[in-house]
């Protein structure tokens, strides 16, 4: 049964905290991305991973850290730095650039600080 | 900074009818993207139409674009009450050195009315 899992589903994190997501795929996929998403808004790139040991800052990086250690792993820790951090959290993967190919969503991680 | 804009934001019909959105954007496109989200939930993909496309289907769906507008519409017809979700359209620019970006709108929130 392929596809991307987030762990854990809802996530409480007190001020000063880091807190770190879990994103995993077994799609045999090169590319990782992290969304952050706010209510009533669009997606917006975290982070993104063209290969294992490798990644990008995307539009919004400041306060977040990731890793890129295996293939299949991709995880995001929201650091003390940021500042807003309360939101929902989406993994995606792709086969390469999305040139010819789409994103792959796993089903979130809501994120709320307390 | 957000690439497309949808239109409209939110969107209430009767189940049977037709159900039209639309996607403006701003810069030459790689690609361009229609996602779907249930409430709470991860991006499902809907459908790819290339740049020099102009028109795809999709079972009850059908996108169109118009790269002299800079715009995207996405028709689903016969709605039934599980097409209600919010609908994205994404944007892949057309550099290379962009092909891992995919930028977001903020969506169109349909109500299917049983």
């Amino acid at each position: 049964d392929g596809g991307i899992t987030q762990s854990p589903k809802y996530l409480f994190r007190k001020e000063g905290q880091n807190v770190t997501l879990s994103c995993e795929q077994n799609l045999n996929h090169d590319a990782m991305y992290w969304y952050r998403q706010d209510p009533g808004q669009g997606l917006r790139l975290i982070y993104y991973s063209q290969i294992v040991n490798d990644f990008q800052k995307g539009d919004i990086a400041e306060g977040y850290s990731v890793s890129r250690e295996k293939k299949e792993s991709f995880p995001l820790t929201v650091t003390s730095a940021q500042k807003n951090p309360t939101a929902f959290y989406l993994c995606a993967s792709s086969i390469g650039g999305y040139g010819n190919t789409e994103a792959f969503f796993g089903q979130g991680t809501r994120l709320t600080v307390v | 900074s957000q690439q497309g804009e949808e239109d409209p934001q939110a969107l209430s019909i009767q189940e049977g009818e037709n159900a039209t959105m639309n996607c403006s954007y701003k810069t030459s496109i790689n690609n361009l993207q229609w996602y779907r989200q249930n409430s709470g939930r991860g991006l499902v993909h809907l459908i790819l139409i290339r740049s020099n496309e102009r028109e795809k289907h999709s079972g009850r769906l059908r996108v169109t674009l118009d790269t002299s507008k800079k715009s995207s519409s996405l028709l689903i017809t016969a709605s039934r009450a599980a097409d209600t979700a919010s609908y994205f359209c994404a944007t892949v620019p057309y550099s290379g050195a962009g092909s891992y970006q995919l930028t977001f709108g903020k969506g169109t929130k349909l109500s299917v009315i049983p």
